[in-house]
């Protein structure tokens, strides 16, 4: 089974900042990667599928980049409504998630 | 618009089973596959299984086979899951998920 390792678990950050998640992959996924966010009592939503393609409606501040066993998940202006978990998905060999990265204000 | 409706909140006691279920809308059922996910306070989401809506064919995660049984029903373009055994580690969250659209989850507590 394809182990993900997301880093950091919690992450403190002000508006405008650039914000970096990553996720290591225990294999080569190939590209196979998706990204999501999850505010409190809410499902999680799809923000960036296969590495890098950002899903309709979701803002421009957004990115996913990466590749074989390394990818990362870029806010490029932290916003207040970003307050969420963010999780990572393998979808290259089943199917497995990132235990999230908390992100909060400073 | 796709929506994915799912059931409401279940109480249930240890050893019973439960199905929940995932109403669809806005898209063709037969032609896309439904995951269904755990998610347990403090724990990763761990994938249970997905189902083809055209012909009901399933894939199961290791972990959930004679735990979890997934089914449609083409006509009501709705998706089900059957729990069975149920404990407390069944006690979470799910939801049905199809492509980047997620259902609003189903909250199933286990206790007696």
């Amino acid at each position: 089974d394809i182990q993900m390792t997301q880093s950091p678990s919690f992450l403190s950050a002000t508006v405008g900042d650039r914000v970096t998640i990553n996720c290591k992959a225990s294999q080569n996924i190939n590209k196979y990667l998706n990204w999501y966010q999850q505010k409190l009592g809410e499902a999680p939503k799809r923000l960036i599928y296969n590495t890098n393609s950002l899903q309709t409606g979701i803002p421009s501040r957004f990115s996913g980049s990466g590749s074989g066993t390394d990818y990362t998940l870029t806010i490029s202006s932290l916003q207040p409504e970003d307050v969420a978990t963010y999780f990572c998905l393998q979808h290259n060999s089943g199917y497995t998630f990132g235990a999230g990265t908390k992100l909060e204000l400073k | 618009e796709v929506q994915l409706q799912q059931s409401g909140a279940e109480l249930v006691k240890p050893g019973a089973s439960v199905k929940l279920s995932c109403k669809t809308s806005g898209y063709t059922f037969s032609n896309y596959y439904m995951s269904w996910l755990k998610q347990m306070p403090g724990q990763n989401i761990e994938w249970i299984g997905n189902i083809y809506g055209g012909n009901g064919g399933t894939g199961y995660n290791q972990k959930f086979k004679g735990k979890a049984t997934l089914t449609v029903d083409k006509s009501s373009s709705t998706a089900y899951m059957d729990l069975s055994s149920l404990t407390s580690e069944d006690s979470a969250v799910y939801f049905c998920a199809m492509g980047g659209y997620w259902g609003q989850g189903t909250l199933v507590t286990v206790s007696s």
